[in-house]
Protein backbone atom coordinates (compact mmCIF):
# COMPACT_ATOMS: atom_id res chain seq x y z
CA UNK A 1 0.00 0.00 0.00
CA UNK A 2 1.36 3.38 -0.92
CA UNK A 3 1.03 6.07 1.59
CA UNK A 4 0.39 9.82 0.80
CA UNK A 5 3.78 11.34 -1.08
CA UNK A 6 4.65 15.11 -1.31
CA UNK A 7 6.27 17.24 -3.78
CA UNK A 8 8.44 19.00 -3.45
CA UNK A 9 10.28 18.06 0.37
CA UNK A 10 11.26 21.93 0.23
CA UNK A 11 10.61 25.47 -1.64
CA UNK A 12 12.28 28.73 -1.69
CA UNK A 13 10.21 31.59 -3.13
CA UNK A 14 10.13 35.31 -3.24
CA UNK A 15 7.23 37.59 -1.57
CA UNK A 16 4.69 38.31 -4.86
CA UNK A 17 5.76 34.92 -6.67
CA UNK A 18 3.15 31.80 -7.38
CA UNK A 19 4.15 28.31 -6.00
CA UNK A 20 2.29 25.02 -6.81
CA UNK A 21 2.89 21.84 -4.42
CA UNK A 22 1.40 17.99 -5.20
CA UNK A 23 0.23 15.56 -3.17
CA UNK A 24 -0.56 11.90 -4.12
CA UNK A 25 -3.21 10.33 -1.90
CA UNK A 26 -2.68 7.08 -0.60
CA UNK A 27 -3.85 3.98 -2.77
CA UNK A 28 -7.63 3.45 -1.93
CA UNK A 29 -8.68 7.25 -0.40
CA UNK A 30 -10.57 9.54 -2.74
CA UNK A 31 -10.36 12.65 -0.98
CA UNK A 32 -7.48 15.17 -0.27
CA UNK A 33 -7.34 17.83 2.77
CA UNK A 34 -4.45 20.59 2.79
CA UNK A 35 -2.83 22.15 6.36
CA UNK A 36 -0.40 24.64 7.00
CA UNK A 37 1.50 24.01 9.48
CA UNK A 38 3.12 27.35 10.93
CA UNK A 39 6.30 27.48 13.42
CA UNK A 40 5.03 25.82 17.13
CA UNK A 41 1.24 25.41 15.95
CA UNK A 42 -0.70 22.81 15.24
CA UNK A 43 -1.57 22.15 11.12
CA UNK A 44 -4.38 24.38 9.93
CA UNK A 45 -7.39 23.62 7.72
CA UNK A 46 -7.22 25.07 4.24
CA UNK A 47 -9.47 23.46 2.34
CA UNK A 48 -10.53 20.08 1.41
CA UNK A 49 -11.60 18.30 -2.13
CA UNK A 50 -13.72 15.24 -2.99
CA UNK A 51 -15.07 13.72 -6.64
CA UNK A 52 -12.79 16.77 -7.87
CA UNK A 53 -14.82 19.58 -6.11
CA UNK A 54 -13.88 21.87 -3.07
CA UNK A 55 -15.55 20.15 -0.48
CA UNK A 56 -14.68 22.88 2.71
CA UNK A 57 -12.65 25.54 3.23
CA UNK A 58 -10.70 26.80 6.54
CA UNK A 59 -9.57 30.54 7.22
CA UNK A 60 -7.61 31.21 4.00
CA UNK A 61 -7.60 34.27 1.51
CA UNK A 62 -8.69 32.94 -2.66
CA UNK A 63 -5.06 33.54 -3.26
CA UNK A 64 -4.94 29.76 -2.17
CA UNK A 65 -6.66 27.73 -4.40
CA UNK A 66 -6.60 23.79 -5.46
CA UNK A 67 -7.39 20.65 -7.52
CA UNK A 68 -8.09 17.35 -7.21
CA UNK A 69 -6.91 15.33 -10.78
CA UNK A 70 -8.99 11.84 -11.68
CA UNK A 71 -6.79 9.90 -10.18
CA UNK A 72 -7.31 11.46 -6.59
CA UNK A 73 -4.46 13.33 -6.29
CA UNK A 74 -4.11 17.06 -5.66
CA UNK A 75 -2.10 20.89 -5.90
CA UNK A 76 -2.37 23.21 -3.75
CA UNK A 77 -1.65 26.78 -5.49
CA UNK A 78 -0.79 30.04 -3.53
CA UNK A 79 -0.59 33.32 -6.06
CA UNK A 80 0.93 36.18 -4.96
CA UNK A 81 3.12 35.05 -1.61
CA UNK A 82 3.43 37.01 1.20
CA UNK A 83 6.27 36.39 4.17
CA UNK A 84 3.37 35.28 6.62
CA UNK A 85 3.00 31.98 4.13
CA UNK A 86 6.08 30.51 5.10
CA UNK A 87 5.65 27.32 6.98
CA UNK A 88 4.84 23.57 6.21
CA UNK A 89 2.45 22.53 3.99
CA UNK A 90 0.71 19.52 4.71
CA UNK A 91 -1.49 16.93 2.84
CA UNK A 92 -3.77 14.26 3.74
CA UNK A 93 -5.86 11.81 1.87
CA UNK A 94 -8.51 9.93 3.09
CA UNK A 95 -11.93 7.57 2.29
CA UNK A 96 -15.18 9.96 2.65
CA UNK A 97 -17.56 6.99 3.33
CA UNK A 98 -15.62 5.09 5.60
CA UNK A 99 -16.96 4.46 9.30
CA UNK A 100 -14.37 6.37 10.12
CA UNK A 101 -12.45 9.08 7.95
CA UNK A 102 -8.95 8.77 9.63
CA UNK A 103 -7.06 11.46 7.70
CA UNK A 104 -2.98 10.10 6.81
CA UNK A 105 -0.55 12.67 6.01
CA UNK A 106 2.41 12.85 3.64
CA UNK A 107 5.64 14.35 4.89
CA UNK A 108 5.02 17.82 4.07
CA UNK A 109 6.24 20.40 1.73
CA UNK A 110 8.57 23.18 3.64
CA UNK A 111 7.98 26.22 1.67
CA UNK A 112 10.23 29.89 2.95
CA UNK A 113 9.01 32.59 1.56
CA UNK A 114 11.62 35.98 1.58
CA UNK B 1 -11.03 30.68 18.58
CA UNK B 2 -8.92 27.60 20.11
CA UNK B 3 -11.42 24.64 19.93
CA UNK B 4 -9.21 22.01 20.80
CA UNK B 5 -5.95 22.66 23.52
CA UNK B 6 -2.95 21.16 24.42
CA UNK B 7 -1.96 23.01 28.25
CA UNK B 8 0.85 21.68 28.43
CA UNK B 9 3.61 22.31 25.67
CA UNK B 10 6.21 19.76 27.10
CA UNK B 11 6.49 16.63 28.94
CA UNK B 12 9.14 14.83 30.47
CA UNK B 13 8.76 11.20 31.48
CA UNK B 14 11.26 8.55 32.52
CA UNK B 15 11.87 5.24 30.08
CA UNK B 16 8.94 2.43 31.57
CA UNK B 17 7.29 5.24 32.97
CA UNK B 18 3.34 5.96 31.92
CA UNK B 19 3.04 8.97 29.76
CA UNK B 20 -0.04 11.09 30.24
CA UNK B 21 -0.78 13.74 27.61
CA UNK B 22 -4.14 16.18 28.11
CA UNK B 23 -6.27 17.51 25.51
CA UNK B 24 -9.55 19.60 26.14
CA UNK B 25 -12.19 20.80 23.25
CA UNK B 26 -15.22 23.16 23.33
CA UNK B 27 -17.17 22.17 20.48
CA UNK B 28 -19.41 19.75 21.46
CA UNK B 29 -20.29 18.88 17.66
CA UNK B 30 -17.22 16.77 17.58
CA UNK B 31 -17.64 13.39 17.23
CA UNK B 32 -14.36 11.57 16.22
CA UNK B 33 -10.89 12.61 17.81
CA UNK B 34 -7.13 11.34 16.90
CA UNK B 35 -3.90 11.68 17.96
CA UNK B 36 -1.13 12.21 15.85
CA UNK B 37 3.22 11.86 16.65
CA UNK B 38 5.03 13.96 15.07
CA UNK B 39 8.91 13.56 14.16
CA UNK B 40 11.16 16.78 13.33
CA UNK B 41 11.22 16.90 9.24
CA UNK B 42 8.27 14.65 9.13
CA UNK B 43 4.39 14.72 8.43
CA UNK B 44 2.15 13.58 11.69
CA UNK B 45 1.70 10.02 11.93
CA UNK B 46 -1.65 8.80 13.01
CA UNK B 47 -1.48 7.11 16.29
CA UNK B 48 -5.24 6.37 17.67
CA UNK B 49 -8.30 7.52 17.73
CA UNK B 50 -11.80 7.30 19.51
CA UNK B 51 -15.14 7.89 18.39
CA UNK B 52 -17.65 9.88 20.70
CA UNK B 53 -19.75 6.67 20.94
CA UNK B 54 -16.97 5.11 23.64
CA UNK B 55 -14.79 6.28 26.17
CA UNK B 56 -11.88 4.64 25.78
CA UNK B 57 -9.69 2.80 23.17
CA UNK B 58 -6.46 0.51 23.58
CA UNK B 59 -4.13 -0.36 21.16
CA UNK B 60 -0.88 -1.83 22.24
CA UNK B 61 0.98 0.61 24.54
CA UNK B 62 -1.53 3.41 23.76
CA UNK B 63 -4.98 4.16 25.15
CA UNK B 64 -7.45 6.85 24.91
CA UNK B 65 -9.91 8.17 27.59
CA UNK B 66 -12.26 10.31 26.40
CA UNK B 67 -14.78 12.24 29.05
CA UNK B 68 -17.55 13.74 27.09
CA UNK B 69 -18.65 15.73 30.00
CA UNK B 70 -15.73 17.30 30.72
CA UNK B 71 -15.01 17.72 27.40
CA UNK B 72 -11.34 16.04 27.82
CA UNK B 73 -9.93 13.43 26.19
CA UNK B 74 -6.10 12.20 27.31
CA UNK B 75 -3.37 9.79 25.68
CA UNK B 76 -1.78 7.04 27.86
CA UNK B 77 1.52 5.45 26.64
CA UNK B 78 2.84 2.43 29.17
CA UNK B 79 5.14 1.74 29.37
CA UNK B 80 7.19 4.45 28.01
CA UNK B 81 10.32 4.17 25.56
CA UNK B 82 13.10 6.55 24.04
CA UNK B 83 11.42 6.47 20.68
CA UNK B 84 8.07 7.89 21.88
CA UNK B 85 9.79 10.89 21.66
CA UNK B 86 8.06 13.61 19.83
CA UNK B 87 5.51 16.14 19.17
CA UNK B 88 1.77 14.90 19.85
CA UNK B 89 -0.94 16.57 18.51
CA UNK B 90 -4.42 16.17 19.34
CA UNK B 91 -7.18 16.33 16.89
CA UNK B 92 -10.88 16.79 16.51
CA UNK B 93 -13.61 16.47 13.59
CA UNK B 94 -17.39 16.40 12.95
CA UNK B 95 -19.22 14.60 9.82
CA UNK B 96 -21.52 18.06 10.72
CA UNK B 97 -18.36 20.11 9.55
CA UNK B 98 -17.10 17.45 6.79
CA UNK B 99 -14.60 15.57 9.06
CA UNK B 100 -12.07 18.75 8.73
CA UNK B 101 -9.36 18.23 11.55
CA UNK B 102 -9.40 20.97 14.09
CA UNK B 103 -5.63 20.79 15.58
CA UNK B 104 -4.05 21.97 19.36
CA UNK B 105 -0.97 23.23 19.36
CA UNK B 106 0.85 19.80 20.50
CA UNK B 107 2.76 18.37 23.38
CA UNK B 108 6.78 17.90 23.23
CA UNK B 109 6.82 14.69 24.86
CA UNK B 110 10.81 13.74 26.18
CA UNK B 111 11.03 10.13 27.36
CA UNK B 112 14.60 9.85 28.99
CA UNK B 113 16.69 6.42 29.31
Amino acid sequence: ETGVTQSPTHLIKTRGQQVTLRCSSQSGHNTVSWYQQALGQGPQFIFQYYREEENGRGNFPPRFSGLQFPNYSSELNVNALELDDSALYLCASSLTGAYQETQYFGPGTRLLVL
Amino acid sequence: DQQVKQNSPSLSVQEGRISILNCDYTNSMFDYFLWYKKYPAEGPTFLISISSIKDKNEDGRFTVFLNKSAKHLSLHIVPSQPGDSAVYFCAASARKYGNKLVFGAGTILRVKS
